[in-house]
């Protein structure tokens, strides 16, 4: 039972590529999500999935598409990387209850975008 | 959006002393508080979390307070332990919207 993994685990874009992060669980859980964390802001969250195949835009979505094709996987792409987007990218889950039941988080993508 | 405040942003104790970390929230549909622990270059761990029916919990050396009516919410840890040193956030939630404090770096002092 691997519980949430990640990868790739670092990164480094240029300006303007194109990139998809790929989280993945064993837990069987519903909900899954992406945080974006930037030194001295906490996480702030980008999307997230309350299902296969259902995707829904968080706090601070620009820039950013998801896809849910399987249950267990949550995909994370960037169309057009921009510097501004050079952060550590965590993936969660939760189980039955959605964001009032305790998140499991990846170990983290760390990108840079020059 | 529901908007949460910790403080201080910063804390340096003494190995055995207490440590008081505060965070207040905005959205009073916030029902769901819990509290993580960030160890440099890990993932953020859960720690305790607390419930909008429940004013107190206890678990071990930490605690976490609830003040509904005033919007805020508490971690307490005694008897701290260099291995207690890391980044703690707070977070508040209503359902499929969590928000994070911006953290406490806490370092505990042999």
């Amino acid at each position: 039972n691997a519980g949430v993994t990640q990868t790739p685990k670092f990164r480094v874009l240029k300006t303007g590529q194109s990139m998809t992060l790929l989280c993945a669980q064993d837990m069987n859980h519903e909900y899954m999500y992406w945080y974006r964390q930037d030194p001295g802001m906490g996480l702030r969250l980008i999307h997230y999935s309350v299902g296969e195949g259902t995707t829904a835009k968080g706090e601070v979505p620009d820039g950013y598409n998801v896809s849910r094709l399987k249950k267990q996987n949550f995909l994370l792409g960037l169309e057009s990387a921009a510097p501004s987007q050079t952060s550590v990218y965590f993936c969660a889950s939760t189980g039955l209850a959605g964001v009032t039941d305790t998140q499991y988080f990846g170990p983290g993508t760390r990108l840079t975008v020059l | 959006g529901e908007n949460v405040e910790q403080h201080p942003s910063t804390l340096s104790v003494q190995e055995g002393d207490s440590a008081v970390i505060k965070c207040t929230y905005s959205d009073s549909a916030s029902n769901y508080f819990p509290w993580y622990k960030q160890e440099l270059g890990k993932r953020p761990q859960l720690i305790i979390d607390i419930r909008s029916n429940v004013g107190e919990k206890k678990d071990q050396r930490i605690a976490v307070t609830l003040n509904k009516t005033a919007k805020h919410f508490s971690l307490h840890i005694t008897e701290t332990q260099p291995e207690d040193s890391a980044v703690y956030f707070c977070a508040a939630s209503i359902p499929l919207d969590m928000r994070f404090g911006a953290g406490t770096r806490l370092t505990v002092k042999p």
